[in-house]
């Protein structure tokens, strides 16, 4: 079946550490997201990629870095300099602008 | 701007009746929408979605309505099962047709009562 695979599911980060979230999608599409989501709020847009080897920062990009180097894959590295990165993080495609963005089942990333 | 809420406004319906889901936009600009649905420890899960040259869009047991005037979006959803219970949320495109951001809602929890 096609779809967006994100992992782990569960992730747990020591001061100091950069962790890197997986996100893998087999629908052929061209572009990709990563959100966060807070208790409460809206998805908020950390970067965005329209096409291999290019992408955009988002709404809250500080303190986060993404590649993407194929197609399939964009995964995104939490630094040590996000001072507050406990959140559930969606990784999401589609097609293209203007089109449903299709989303994983997120990576829930705490503190240890 | 975004409109983001602290609260989650939660709706609950008898099992076997309609609900229907309201959702204010924040840019009148907007031109699509699309309404997901989340359900506990999962990602969003697209349900319908509607241009704004229509009114109306029907699914399957769904139904999409948009006000323009008044800025209004609205999930119906028929016969409603315990399965559809989760949080919906909606999402609009901004000011910028083409755009690849969008701006997000915070979400209605529905619970169905059996």
């Amino acid at each position: 079946d096609g779809g967006i695979t994100q992992s782990p599911k569960y992730l747990f980060r020591k001061e100091g550490q950069n962790v890197t979230l997986s996100c893998e999608q087999n629908l052929n599409h061209d572009a990709m997201y990563w959100y966060r989501q807070d208790p409460g709020q809206g998805l908020r847009l950390i970067y965005y990629s329209q096409i291999v080897n290019d992408f955009q920062k988002g709404d809250i990009a500080e303190g986060y870095s993404v590649s993407r180097e194929k197609k399939e894959s964009f995964p995104l590295t939490v630094t040590s300099a996000q001072k507050n990165p406990t959140a559930f993080y969606l990784c999401a495609s589609s097609h293209g602008p203007d089109q449903p963005q299709h989303f994983g089942d997120g990576t829930r990333l705490s503190i240890l | 701007g975004e409109s983001v809420g602290l609260h989650l406004p939660t709706l609950s319906v008898q099992e076997g009746d309609n609900s229907i889901i309201n959702c204010a936009y924040s840019n009148s600009a907007s031109d699509y929408f699309i309404w997901y649905k989340q359900e506990s420890g999962k990602g969003p899960q697209f349900i319908i979605d509607i241009r704004s040259n229509m009114d109306k869009r029907q699914g399957q047991r769904v139904t999409v309505l948009l006000n323009k005037t008044v800025k209004h979006l609205s999930l119906q959803i028929a016969a409603t099962q315990p399965g559809d219970s989760a949080v919906y949320f909606c999402a609009e495109n901004g000011d910028t047709s083409g755009t690849y951001k969008y701006i997000f809602g915070t979400g209605t929890r529905l619970k169905v009562l059996a």
